[in-house]
């Protein structure tokens, strides 16, 4: 079946600018989580949603970073005001809802900031 | 906070040879991930431990859960170059939680 879905695939764009990352999960997988990674900080957990519960952003490095699911399916990560230091990977991953279930990832994006 | 320790970073090894990663975690996890990346992918799911003294095997790739000592391993019998990739283990945050931390990878490069 089909996995998860993430785009666009590469993102360039100016400081300051407005982003929105797109992530589609493997239907029937009820949790969604965003993550981060890059060369210096490694693999890092952004923010987290599962069904209809509040989502868990304890990740989220700064008031600039908000994400939100519609449906309880797609998901859209938004960074206000880009800065450089947000140019990384931004993985989506989806899962079943309960804690055994692994997560399964999608392809990335890619985000420069210029 | 739960802290995840990887060791070695980087590891180059010749075809054929055996070798061990090892996953050091800080708090009481109840299972843990295994992941691989290769270069300019995205992250592929290799092992669920799901409990204490739980052993998975694929191919070449064997892991294993020690909830008791915090660790977890990830054993290469007779490596060959294809599995030359980034491995990556991951406990909860903390037990029964989904949110998973994540190590800092281990960089594999095999040799012919």
């Amino acid at each position: 079946g089909a996995g998860v879905s993430q785009s666009p695939s590469n993102k360039v764009t100016e400081k300051g600018k407005d982003v929105e990352l797109r992530c589609d999960p493997i239907s029937g997988h009820t949790a969604l989580y965003w993550y981060r990674q890059s060369l210096g900080q490694g693999l890092e957990f952004l923010i987290y949603f599962q069904g209809n519960s509040a989502p868990d952003k304890s990740g989220l490095p700064s008031d600039r970073f908000s994400a939100e699911r519609t449906g309880g399916s797609v998901s859209t990560l938004t960074i206000q005001r880009t800065q450089q230091e947000d140019s990384a990977v931004y993985l989506c991953a989806s899962s079943f809802g309960g804690p055994i279930y692994e997560q399964y990832f999608g392809p990335g994006t890619r985000l420069t900031v210029t | 906070e739960l802290k995840v320790e990887q060791n070695p970073l980087f590891l180059s090894m010749q075809e054929g040879k055996n070798y061990t990663i090892y996953c050091n975690y800080s708090t009481t996890s109840d299972r843990l991930y295994w992941y691989r990346q290769d270069p300019g992918k995205s992250l592929e799911s290799l092992f669920v431990l799901l409990s204490n003294g739980a052993v998975k095997q694929e191919g070449r790739l064997m892991a294993s859960l020690d909830t008791k000592a915090r660790l977890s391993t990830l054993h290469i019998t007779a490596a060959v170059h294809d599995l030359s990739a980034t491995y990556f283990c991951a406990p909860p945050e903390v037990q029964g939680a989904q949110k998973l931390v994540f190590g800092q990878g281990t960089r594999l490069t095999i040799n012919p």
